[in-house]
């Protein structure tokens, strides 16, 4: 089944303990990217990788960084979370960036 | 970035209405996409239409574009309470896209049994 897992679902952690979300797709995609989603800004694009060891930041990068190792996985961290990073995240793979896009499940992060 | 804009923000209708979500954009584009968020759930896509492309259907869906205005709608008619969901349009960058999709912030579609 072509899908777009993210792993964990739920995380509920402190501030400044360093934490990863992996991303990973089996449609043999080019592009990824991640998104947070906030009650009343919508979907924003955090990171989006064109392609292997290709990234880019989007419309609010700060405090997250990806890597972008193979084609499938593109895990996005959180060096040293703040509370202003709770939020839900997407990752989401397309053919190419304007694409029909494919999301994930959803990662709800809570930074205390 | 551009930005597409949904309206209305919120809408409550009954089963078996139709309902009509709209959506604004800024600057030219070479495809509108419009998605379905059902609570905190991963966005799914419904339906692409091109700029040079008026008019697309998909079972319940029809959805409109005018270039001219900047403006597509979303029709689903004959409503049902599955369809309770937020719905999302997505433009692409005008010069090929590499960016990506850009998101509004959707309208919440409530169908009352």
């Amino acid at each position: 089944e072509a899908q777009v897992t993210q792993n964990p679902r739920y995380l509920i952690t402190v501030t400044g303990k360093k934490l990863t979300v992996t991303c990973s797709q089996n449609m043999n995609h080019e592009y990824m990217s991640w998104y947070r989603q906030d009650p009343g800004l919508g979907l924003r694009q955090i990171y989006y990788s064109m392609n292997v060891e290709v990234t880019d930041k989007g419309d609010v990068p700060e405090g997250y960084k990806v890597s972008r190792k193979e084609k499938r996985n593109f895990p996005l961290i959180l060096e040293s979370p703040s509370p202003n990073q709770t939020s839900l995240y997407f990752c989401a793979s397309s053919l190419f960036g304007a694409d029909t896009q494919y999301f994930g499940p959803g990662t709800r992060l809570t930074v205390l | 970035s551009q930005q597409g804009e949904e309206d209305p923000q919120a809408l409550s209708i009954q089963e078996g209405e139709n309902a009509t979500m709209n959506c604004s954009y800024k600057t030219s584009i070479n495809n509108l996409q419009w998605y379905r968020q059902n609570s905190g759930r991963g966005l799914v896509h419904l339906i692409l239409i091109r700029s040079n492309e008026r008019e697309k259907h998909s079972g319940r869906l029809r959805v409109t574009l005018d270039t001219s205005k900047k403006s597509s709608s979303l029709l689903i008619t004959a409503s049902r309470a599955a369809d309770t969901a937020s719905y999302f349009c997505a433009t692409d960058a005008p010069g090929g896209g590499a960016d990506g999709l850009t998101f509004g912030k959707g309208t919440h579609l409530i169908i009352q049994p």
